[in-house]
């Protein structure tokens, strides 16, 4: 069985710009939950969809959004880039039905750097 | 708020000893909690789950303990390797809320 994917790898943005990142996740897997990672703040929740709606939100602003399609893949999109927005970006997938108990599959992630 | 953390931001063995790494949290219970694995410049990887009602947990060479009353999970990797050597993270799930929280990691170095 495949694993989750994501694209692009790596992307250079400038201040101000828009970014869209992609996910595919596992073949069945729901859910798919976005984090962002810096060494300062560590794995930061963003968002999780299931069934194409966003069922939890973190604490982020509304420059973060995201959406899932009808075969679960997922977009996030970051507007009006910022310099503190240079991260790694994973997402993760599982089934979306057991809650807490349910071990989240990560993507090897999206490394944006926001000049 | 929920507060995790992971005390030692960096832990140094020596192969063949055992590792523990710490995990404290305050302010909820879980219900669950989750260790995960993360090497440089890839996603995490589960490694072992342990839920409020077990008190410990084994998979080989590793265990994690729970104690819901300290709030605070222990995990060991025993007989410690270089390729053991990687980032552990913890993270708990936050009732009713279907996310985890993440602590920030204990980066673990095995020396040969």
């Amino acid at each position: 069985k495949a694993g989750v994917t994501q694209t692009p790898r790596y992307l250079i943005k400038t201040r101000g710009q828009q970014v869209t990142l992609s996910c595919s996740p596992i073949s069945g897997h729901r859910s798919v939950s976005w984090y962002q990672q810096t060494p300062g703040q560590g794995l930061q929740f963003l968002f999780e969809y299931f069934s194409e709606t966003q069922r939890n939100k973190g604490n982020f602003p509304g420059r973060f959004s995201g959406r899932q399609f009808s075969n679960s893949r997922s977009e996030m999109n970051v507007s009006t880039l910022e310099l503190g927005d240079s991260a790694l970006y994973l997402c993760a997938s599982s089934w979306g039905t057991s809650g807490g108990q349910e071990t989240q599959y990560f993507g090897p992630g999206t490394r944006l750097l926001v000049l | 708020s929920q507060k995790i953390e992971q005390n030692s931001e960096a832990l140094n063995i020596q192969e063949g000893k055992t590792a523990t790494l710490t995990c404290n949290y305050t302010n909820y219970s879980p219900a669950y909690l989750q260790w995960y694995r993360q090497d440089p410049g890839r996603g995490p990887v589960f490694l072992l789950l342990i839920r409020e009602n077990e008190k410990e947990k084994r998979k080989e060479r590793l265990k994690v303990t729970f104690d819901t009353t300290l709030k605070q999970s222990l995990f060991h990797i025993t007989a410690s390797q270089p390729a053991d050597s990687a980032t552990y993270l913890c993270a708990l799930d936050i009732p009713g809320r279907r996310a985890l929280t993440f602590g920030s990691g204990t980066r673990l170095q095995v020396q040969p």
